[in-house]
């Protein structure tokens, strides 16, 4: 069974302190792994996706990265606006073609001012 | 402005009484999903439409109905609730599958008495 999971399950941290979150994956075969941002009360915001390992990504204070069996998301110099849950999440290959994706439960990510 | 809308934003039924959520997109994009989100579980995805007339099964699919006659709508049909149902529910759409970026709706929060 295709597993996801993240960890730190929350993480607070003082504004510009860097940190990783983790998302450790246990897959068949990936198609893709994804990077969302989620805000209280408001639907996953799109952020990143990574295809193969050694692949990485950037935007702005944030920057993605993945390897065979987990992905990063490193955070640079947060800022208090940076605060929301970080969801991973992945697809697979199937016979058929795309599969849905699954989900990991999510960092919920805390800067203090 | 490109966007997913979702209706009702917010409803409260009784056990057994069948309801609709509406999903539509303005985005002619082809793929569209359904996810439920529960404290602990995370997002799941109940099921996908890679296209018109196309639909599939995710992770938890029991309970729910889907139709996509149009490219715009996808509505999720609960023909007879359960209090297990209650939940926080995202519609979203690519152009072209999950492996793109994805764009989730407002959500719709469902509870079933």
């Amino acid at each position: 069974e295709d597993q996801v999971t993240q960890s730190p399950e929350a993480l607070r941290l003082q504004e510009g302190e860097s940190s990783s979150l983790n998302c450790s994956y246990t897959v068949s075969g990936l198609r893709g792994l994804f990077w969302y941002r989620q805000d209280p009360g408001k639907g996953p915001e799109f952020l990143f996706t990574l295809y193969s390992a050694g692949e990485e990504k950037e935007k702005e204070r944030l920057k993605a990265t993945l390897t065979k069996k987990e992905s990063f998301l490193h955070i640079t110099a947060p800022k208090p606006e940076d605060s929301a849950t970080y969801l991973c999440a992945v697809q697979v290959y199937s016979g058929g073609g795309a599969d849905g994706l699954t989900f990991g439960k999510g960092t919920h990510l805390i800067i203090q001012p | 402005e490109a966007q997913v809308t979702q209706n009702p934003r917010y409803l409260i039924t009784v056990t057994g009484k069948k309801l609709t959520v509406t999903c539509s997109q303005n985005m002619n994009h082809e793929y569209m999903s359904w996810y439920r989100q529960d404290p602990g579980l995370g997002l799941r995805q109940i099921y996908y439409s890679m296209n018109v007339e196309v639909t599939d099964k995710g992770d938890v699919p029991e309970g729910y109905k889907v139709s996509r006659k149009e490219k715009r709508n996808f509505p999720l049909i609960l023909e007879s609730p359960s209090p297990n149902q209650t939940s926080l529910y995202f519609c979203a759409s690519s152009v072209g599958g999950p492996v793109l970026h994805q764009y989730f709706g407002p959500g719709t929060r469902l509870t079933v008495l």
